[in-house]
């Protein structure tokens, strides 16, 4: 059974860093084929693609983000780490992780329930 | 960036209705595109991959059609529970990208 799940802080200050780790089971990074990634969503607003980490450890970041997200993942404990520098009140929203199979870049069958990180001084 | 973009932005319709979204490419994504589902307070669910193939577990009342630049998603007749936002997402080029979302309510 896949499962992914996101953890971290609730509510930041601007300029701070947000980290959020998903951790995962019922699949390995490892295997050909499997990535995960970070999507997030504004209240009210669209999907927004933020990052993706492949079977490789080849990694992919929305080019608007690249010098403030960075991915990390650990096959030993199943976890993607995305962090995120010196953030805004616009960085509120629910970060998704997801499971895409079949390559990168990849369709998502299977996504974590979320968790809503609020940018607020 | 390849934008997606979704149309209608809202689709009112009755139980029992065909529904007929449409996802539209700003450039060629050939069949690398798939369609979501998200219900309020939950994350989006596969519906659609590769514009054609049904996920596991998908209702044969869900079907995709398309390629290139032009994408819909048919739900042939609406039951209660597809009352919904449906995304589609392109896969050909990075980045990622959605479209902005298909509202569909009950009329």
């Amino acid at each position: 059974q896949v499962t992914l799940r996101e953890s971290g802080p609730a509510l930041l200050k601007p300029t701070q860093t947000l980290t959020l780790t998903c951790t995962f089971s019922g699949f390995s990074l490892s295997t050909s084929g499997i990535c995960v990634s970070w999507i997030r969503q504004p209240p009210g607003k669209a999907l927004e693609w933020l990052a993706l980490i492949d079977w490789d450890y080849d990694k992919h970041y929305r080019t608007s983000l690249k010098t403030r997200v960075t991915l990390s993942g650990d096959t030993s404990k199943n976890q993607v780490v995305l962090t995120l520098t010196n953030v805004d009140p616009l960085d509120t929203a629910t970060y998704y992780c997801a499971r895409a199979r079949g390559g990168a870049p990849g369709h998502f069958d299977y996504w974590g329930q979320g968790i809503l990180v609020t940018v607020s001084s | 960036e390849i934008v997606l973009t979704q149309s209608p932005v809202t689709l009112s319709l009755s139980p029992g209705e065909r529904a007929t979204l449409s996802c539209r490419a700003s450039q060629g994504v050939g069949s690398s595109l798939a369609w979501y589902q998200q219900k309020p307070g939950q994350a989006p669910s596969l519906l659609i991959y590769d514009a054609s193939h049904r996920a596991t577990g998908i209702p044969g009342r869900f079907s995709g059609s398309g390629s290139g630049t032009d994408f819909t998603l048919t739900i042939s007749s609406l039951e209660p529970e597809d009352f919904a936002v449906y995304y589609c997402q392109q896969r050909t080029n990075w980045p990622i990208t959605f479209g902005q979302g298909t509202r569909l309510e009950i009329k």
